[in-house]
C-alpha cells in the first residue's frame, strides 16, 4: 500500500526558512514524478513543484521559483522541499503527491500525504 | 499557462438528483484532465482520470466526458457522502493547473 507522510512543518517569519520532508512507502520513488501541492487556507489547490522520475527534471510554478527547491534521497525514500526567503502568501497546507500513471501515459495523482501546514507570519 | 475555468463554484442539491460540473481550459489539452473530491478536512482523492476513466475504488455513479477544452463530471445520485469541493486539474503542460473548485452541498 502506498504511504506518504509530510513532517517538517511549522510558524517561521517572514524571510525564513523550513524544510518540509515527505516519507514514501510501498514503491520507489525513482519509479514516479514526484510533486509538492499547497492548499492556502480556504482557498483552492496550487501546483508548486515536480520532480521527474529520473530526478534529472524539475519544475517550478513562477511563484516560488528561486525559493524553494524540490528534492529527493532514493535511499531513504524521501522527498524533500527546502523553502527560503518565505513570505506570508506562503501559508498553506503542502500536500505531498505521487504521479498517478498507466501504462500508456500519466494523468493527475492518486496518492496524497495528510499534508504539512506552513505559517508565515510576524 | 493553461487556465482551468469551473463552474459552477458551489451548488446545492437533494440526495438522489443528478448534478455536473463543467471544467474549460483556455487551450486544447486532449484528455489530460484528472478529477478530484475533497472532503471537509481531508486531503484530495483522485476521482477520474483520462477525461473519463474511473479510478479504483471509485463509485459507479461518477462519470467524468469531454475532451479538448470542456470537460465534465456528473455524479448520478447524489449521496450524503459525495459533499465535498471537485476540483478539475489538467496534466497536459507545466505548469500544472487546477481549477478553482466547485463546492457540492446537499439540499
Amino acid at each position: 500500500e502506498v504511504q506518504l507522510v509530510e513532517s517538517g512543518g511549522g510558524f517561521v517569519q517572514p524571510g525564513g526558512s523550513l524544510r518540509l520532508s515527505c516519507s514514501a512507502s510501498g514503491f520507489t520513488l525513482s519509479t514516479y514524478a514526484m510533486t509538492w501541492v499547497r492548499q492556502a487556507p480556504r482557498r483552492g489547490l496550487e501546483w508548486v513543484a515536480t520532480i521527474s522520475s529520473s530526478g534529472g527534471a524539475t519544475f517550478y510554478a513562477d511563484s516560488v521559483k528561486g525559493r524553494l527547491t524540490i528534492s529527493r534521497d532514493i535511499p531513504k525514500s524521501t522527498l524533500y522541499l527546502q523553502m527560503t526567503s518565505l513570505r506570508a502568501e506562503d501559508t498553506a497546507m503542502y500536500y505531498c503527491v505521487k504521479e498517478f500513471c498507466t501504462r500508456t501515459s500519466c494523468y493527475g495523482f492518486d496518492s496524497w500525504g495528510q499534508g504539512a501546514q506552513v505559517t508565515v507570519s510576524s | 499557462d493553461i487556465q482551468m475555468t469551473q463552474s459552477p463554484s458551489s451548488l446545492s442539491s437533494s440526495v438522489g438528483d443528478r448534478v455536473t460540473i463543467t471544467c474549460r481550459a483556455s487551450q486544447n489539452i486532449s484528455n489530460y484532465l484528472s478529477w478530484y473530491q475533497q472532503r471537509p478536512g481531508e486531503a484530495p482523492k483522485l476521482l477520474i482520470f483520462a477525461a473519463a476513466s474511473l479510478h479504483s475504488a471509485v463509485p459507479s455513479r461518477f462519470s467524468g466526458g469531454g475532451s479538448g477544452t470542456d470537460f465534465t463530471v456528473t455524479i448520478n445520485s447524489l449521496q450524503p457522502e459525495d459533499v465535498a469541493t471537485y476540483y478539475c486539474q489538467q496534466h497536459y503542460r507545466n505548469p500544472l493547473t487546477f481549477g478553482g473548485g466547485t463546492k457540492v452541498e446537499i439540499k
